[in-house]
């Protein structure tokens, strides 16, 4: 019944290592994004998909990409791990980018630590 | 470049009280202005949303105050509870509806 899911919940790795965190929504919904959450709890958008396709990419490091596989779906993959990664990564995704509110509904997060 | 100023940073409120939380935009492009709610371990939560044109929201025991002018707004938490100790963000939405987020607000409701 969860609205936006995630997985893993916690993820420690080493440097330099390669990572996934998965991420689903079942609300029908036709956008989704990625978040980062550094250790100050500033949230900053990281990737928006509307449709499979990508709207904003933020001045993000090309080791990560983002892989939407169908509009209920969108992945994250991490190249090359650095120590400033770890972080907590949320998904969310909302209706659409038309719309008066277009709420944004978040999944509980992945915590990874990168040592 | 922070496009949405939050503060305060902190902020312990005695249960009763009213809590309240501003923030200040610079981007007059920005057409929503949604308030959300964190807890320990959680994502954040849709607390509330005003649009540009308004200048009061209210649900419940919280209210949005909008002034388009100054290009603040605030969250005001009238009689605070326990239960509202979390973290605030407020946020505006832009160009190809990407949200921007305050730098969040850490408040306790002393019992």
């Amino acid at each position: 019944d969860t609205a936006v899911s995630q997985t893993p919940k916690y993820l420690v790795t080493q440097m330099g290592n390669d990572k996934s965190i998965k991420c689903e929504q079942n609300l029908g919904h036709d956008t989704m994004y990625w978040y980062k959450q550094d250790s100050k709890k500033f949230l900053k958008i990281m990737f928006s998909y509307n449709n499979k396709e990508l709207i904003i990419n933020e001045t993000v490091p090309n080791r990560f990409s983002p892989k939407s596989p169908d509009k209920a779906h969108l992945n994250l993959h991490i190249n090359s791990l650095e120590l400033g990664d770890s972080a907590v990564y949320f998904c969310a995704s909302s209706r659409g980018l038309s719309g008066s509110y277009n709420e944004q509904f978040f999944g509980p997060g992945t915590r990874l630590t990168v040592l | 470049q922070q496009q949405v100023k939050q503060s305060p940073q902190s902020l312990i409120v005695q249960k009763g009280g009213i809590s309240i939380i501003n923030c200040a935009y610079e981007n007059t492009a920005f057409d929503y202005f949604p308030w959300y709610q964190q807890f320990p371990g959680k994502g954040p939560a849709l607390l509330i949303a005003i649009r540009p044109d308004v200048s009061e929201k209210k649900e419940g025991r919280f209210t949005i105050s909008f002034n388009k002018s100054a290009k603040q707004f605030s969250l005001h938490i009238m009689d605070s509870q326990p239960g509202d100790s979390a973290t605030y963000f407020c946020a505006a939405r832009g160009s190809a509806r990407q949200l921007t987020f305050g730098s969040g607000t850490q408040l306790t409701v002393l019992p």
